[in-house]
């Protein structure tokens, strides 16, 4: 089946202004989490979304960063104000469900790669 | 605290060759689990290969295997006879019990196949 789709791939935007970036997840998979990955670096955790229930958004960066996640499905990441040091590439991932199981292997997008001027 | 530690900012290897990528983890969780993920250019994380803290023998698929040494805290990837699309960063990542659903990441390996 189709794997996990993130739009768009590329995304230049100037300081200040307001960014979407969009995530559609594995079909029948209820976990899903967005990742932001620096230039060289390794992931950062910034937004889990677990069927129903509250998502955990304990590693967005600021209040500028915000996600919701439309019928268990679609996820939009929403980055307002942007600044240069939101330039990374925002990986999206999603799971079969089973919260918390330790073998719970993620299935990553493209990611979506932003710049901010 | 939970971490992940791979020493290897960078390999060559020559194509047809064996290589081995080293992890290094460190958890009080007795139930864990350590994953390897292939990131080539393009910027897609590939799953390759999971192993759970108390499998009893060491993970393989296909040319990936996981040389788990459970005491020493380590779990390296082996990737046998290279080929250039083998070249890729490749990231160790753990996810422990009390961690839940997230998963703790290294820094990542850039490994270069050398025709």
């Amino acid at each position: 089946g189709a794997g996990v789709s993130q739009s768009p791939s590329n995304k230049v935007t100037e300081k200040g202004k307001d960014v979407e970036l969009r995530c559609d997840p594995i079909s029948g998979h209820t976990a899903l989490y967005w990742y932001r990955q620096s230039l060289g670096q390794g992931l950062e955790f910034l937004i889990y979304f677990q069927g129903n229930s509250a998502p955990d958004k304990s590693g967005l960066p600021s209040d500028r960063f915000s996600a919701e996640r439309t019928g268990g499905s679609v996820s939009t990441l929403t980055i307002q104000r942007t600044q240069q040091e939101d330039s990374a590439v925002y990986l999206c991932a999603s799971s079969w469900p089973s919260d918390g199981v330790i073998h719970d292997t993620q299935y990553f997008g493209p990611g979506t790669r932003l710049t901010v001027l | 605290a939970q971490k992940i530690t791979q020493t290897q900012p960078g390999m060559f290897v020559q194509e047809k060759e064996a290589v081995t990528l080293d992890c290094t983890y460190d958890t009080s969780d007795p139930s864990y689990g350590l994953f390897w993920y292939k990131q080539p250019s393009s910027g897609e994380m590939i799953f390759l290969i999971y192993q759970g803290s108390y499998d009893q023998q060491n993970a393989t698929e296909g040319r990936y295997s996981l040389n788990f040494q459970k005491a020493r805290k380590s779990a390296n990837l082996v990737i046998s006879a290279s080929q250039l699309g083998d070249s890729a960063m490749y990231f160790c990542a753990m996810r422990a019990m009390d961690s839940n659903y997230q998963l703790i990441w290294g820094a990542g390996t850039k490994l270069i196949i050398k025709p």
